[in-house]
């Protein structure tokens, strides 16, 4: 497995800021993902972040909201920019080892409440 | 109707029992299978992973895949208190993952 840290652990932002959410895993890893998770609802995928291209948005989730820098093959940063309350939730980078098949391994997460 | 079904719970066992933990899904096209607990205010950690259909064993916890009927089960013998945390499934084509809400699991000395 992987193991994978995120930065920070929680904070609690403003109406109208943005945050950076950074996530560090200790090898390299081609495919990282980053999805959000709310309470009672299942987590789901923001984008997929894969070096050396664009991120890949699903649904409902656009850039100009959740940019996503992918420098490295070990590193990963998602922002949530102009924030509201409906932005409160935990966010969780997870990736997929190479040779691992379809294992995906999460990291702590990042709980954030907006206010 | 969603893609994967998985009941929320909570579902409270006392020590030793065992417990059954199930999703269900609609996409015929999911191959792999997944289940990961997640104890409060951590991330989700890998347990089980299992490619079509089958049964896996690892230690107390047995994964099973039923794709005729569209169904998989998370089997854990001796429930231990430690086992208390929420439960999630998760499947996948090659690539995405889709994840369950989850069942909360609580185990009781």
């Amino acid at each position: 497995s992987a193991v994978i840290s995120q930065k920070p652990s929680r904070d609690i932002c403003q109406r109208g800021t943005s945050l950076t959410i950074q996530c560090q895993v200790d090898s390299q890893v081609t495919m990282m993902f980053w999805y959000r998770q709310q309470p009672g609802q299942s987590l789901t995928l923001i984008a997929t972040a894969n070096q050396g291209s664009e991120a890949t948005y699903e649904s409902g989730f656009v850039i100009d909201k959740f940019p996503i820098s992918r420098p490295n093959l070990t590193f990963s940063t998602l922002t949530v920019s102009n924030m509201s309350p409906e932005d409160s939730s935990i966010y969780l980078c997870s990736v997929r080892p190479s040779g691992r098949g379809n294992e995906q391994y999460f990291g702590p997460g990042t709980r954030l409440t907006v206010t | 109707q969603k893609e994967v079904e998985q009941d929320p719970g909570p579902l409270s066992v006392p020590e030793g029992a065992i417990v059954s933990l199930n999703c269900t899904y609609s996409n015929s096209a999911f191959q792999y299978f997944m289940w990961y607990r997640q104890y409060s205010r951590k991330g989700p950690e890998l347990l089980m992973y299992t490619y079509s259909s089958g049964n896996k064993e690892d230690g107390r916890f047995t994964a099973q895949v039923d794709k005729s009927s569209k169904y998989i089960s998370l089997f854990i013998r001796d429930s231990q208190p430690s086992d208390s945390a929420t439960y999630l499934c998760a499947m996948s084509e090659p690539d995405k993952l889709i994840f369950g809400t989850g069942t909360r699991l609580q185990v009781f000395p």
